[in-house]
C-alpha cells in the first residue's frame, strides 16, 4: 500500500466523549507520529511511536494516548473531549533512521467537538 | 519563545510575481529545515528541505538558510495560480519531532 491513510476523514463529537482516530502507515515504515493542527496554526507534535513503543511526546495531556500495532498501523485516542480539541489530526510515517525528508503525512482527520 | 516563528499572512500576489516567505528559529542546534505546502483540507507535502546554510534551488523554488541569523526563506519565482496554498516552514531536530511555523496563506491571482 502506498501513502499514509487516515480514517475517518472527518467526524463530529460531543464534549466529554471519547474518540479514536486511525492511521495506516506507508508500507515498510515502522515509525508513526501524530500532530494536531488547529485552524490557522501549524501542526503541533503529540507523540511518536517506534516499533510499538512511545518514543517521544509533546506538550499534550495524558487524555491523548496512542497505540501502534505489529503491522505498524496506529491509533490516536482522545478521552474527555474538549471544544479546543477541534482540529485536523495528522499522522506521519517514516522508516526510523532515514531522516526527516522521507516522512510522509496523511490527509488528516478533521475532528469537530461541539 | 516559540521554536519557529513564521511571518504571518495572508499574501496575495499577481501571477508571475516573486514571492518571499520567511521564518526564524530559536535553537542553533536544529539541523533540518523544511518547507511544506498544504492545500485546503489536505495534509502537508514536502516541498524542499536543506540541512546547511546557503541556497537550494528546485525549479521555480529556492530555499535559503542563514544559520548565523537563524533565518530561513522560501522564494517562488514566476508564481502560478496553482501555487496558491498554505506554506509551512518546519524544523526537525535530532530527536523525533518537527516544529512547524504557523503557516502563510498564499493566493496567486491570475
Amino acid at each position: 500500500e502506498t501513502g499514509v491513510t487516515q480514517s475517518p476523514t472527518h467526524l463530529i463529537k460531543t464534549r466529554g466523549q471519547q474518540v479514536t482516530l486511525r492511521c495506516s502507515s506507508q508500507s515498510g515504515h515502522n515509525t508513526v507520529s501524530w500532530y494536531q493542527q488547529a485552524l490557522g496554526q501549524g501542526p503541533q507534535f503529540i507523540f511518536q511511536y517506534y516499533r510499538e513503543e512511545e518514543n517521544g511526546r509533546g506538550n499534550f495531556p495524558p487524555r491523548f494516548s496512542g497505540l501502534q500495532f505489529p503491522n505498524y498501523s496506529s491509533e490516536l485516542n482522545v478521552n474527555a473531549l474538549e471544544l479546543d480539541d477541534s482540529a485536523l489530526y495528522l499522522c506521519a510515517s517514516s522508516l526510523g533512521g532515514t531522516g526527516p525528508a522521507l516522512i510522509l503525512f496523511g490527509q488528516g482527520t478533521r475532528l469537530t467537538v461541539v | 519563545q516559540k521554536e519557529v516563528e513564521q511571518d504571518p499572512g495572508p499574501l496575495s500576489v499577481p501571477e508571475g510575481a516573486i514571492v518571499s516567505l520567511n521564518c526564524t528559529y530559536s535553537n542553533s542546534a536544529f539541523q533540518y529545515f523544511m518547507w511544506y505546502r498544504q492545500y485546503s483540507r489536505k495534509g502537508p507535502e514536502l516541498l524542499m528541505y536543506t540541512y546547511s546554510s546557503g541556497n537550494k534551488e528546485d525549479g521555480r523554488f529556492t530555499a535559503q538558510v542563514d544559520k548565523s541569523s537563524k533565518y530561513i526563506s522560501l522564494f517562488i519565482r514566476d508564481s502560478q495560480p496553482s501555487d496558491s496554498a498554505t506554506y509551512l516552514c518546519a524544523i526537525h531536530n535530532t530527536g523525533n519531532q518537527f516544529y512547524f511555523g504557523t503557516g502563510t496563506s498564499l493566493t496567486v491571482i491570475p
